[in-house]
């Protein structure tokens, strides 16, 4: 099975500083990789996803990922952090299925990301 | 845009109640999933289901059911509800490499 490890269960940031959100993971194939953000009380939505096109990967709200497979990670970035920033994020990667068909995804923990004015 | 539903936002229900959790997904996806989501444990997988009538196992089965009669709805059935059955429940669709979409999920109370 796959694992994801996001190192950090919470980040604090000032507004307009950068935001990093950390993430492992470990599969013995090339894996499809996804960032999630959930906010209060809603379910999670797509953020960006890699699936072994370009490395850099720009996703939605200015946020960006990179796939540095020699570190079997997957780090979430955006320049300068907004206060409507401020949610639930998870990083998951999935189970390669057969074909085109997508696995299951296993998630990390999740970060919560506050944001102080 | 694809659209994943969950019948009930909040639910409240008494222990050993059975209890239907149902999700309905409008873009003929292969592939539902179940999740529960708890603080500090993150989301683990209940069921899922590739195709209709078809249902795997997850991390966490105990306590839990489901049903797939047809392709747009995967229900979450509680045979006997406990109060560690008092969660965030998460459904989501996917079709190929797009990964998932979830729907907005039901925050379930039993007591």
């Amino acid at each position: 099975a796959q694992s994801v490890t996001q190192l950090g269960s919470h980040v604090s940031v000032s507004e307009g500083a950068l935001v990093l959100l950390r993430c492992n993971y470990s599969s013995s194939v090339p894996p499809y990789l996804f960032w999630y953000v959930q906010y209060p009380n809603q379910g999670l939505q797509l953020l960006l996803k890699y699936t072994s096109a370009a490395t850099l990967v720009k996703g939605i709200n200015g946020f960006e990922a990179e796939f540095k497979k020699s570190e079997t990670s997957f780090h979430l970035t955006k320049p300068s952090a907004h206060m409507s920033d401020a949610a639930e994020y998870f990083c998951a990667v999935s189970d390669p299925g057969g074909g085109s068909t997508l696995g299951r995804l296993y998630f990390g923990r999740g970060t919560q990301l506050t944001v102080w004015p | 845009d694809v659209k994943v539903t969950q019948s009930s936002r909040y639910l409240v229900k008494r222990t050993g109640e059975k209890v239907f959790l149902e999700c309905v997904q409008d873009m003929d996806h292969e592939n539902m999933f179940w999740y529960r989501q708890d603080p500090g444990l993150g989301l683990r997988l209940i069921y899922f289901s590739y195709d209709v009538k078809m249902k795997e196992k997850g991390d966490i089965p105990e306590g839990y059911s489901v049903s797939r009669e047809k392709k747009e709805r995967f229900s979450l059935i509680l045979e006997s509800a406990s109060t560690n059955q008092t969660s965030m429940y998460l459904c989501a669709s996917s079709l190929g490499g797009d990964g998932y979409t979830f729907g907005s999920g039901t925050r379930l109370t039993v007591v």
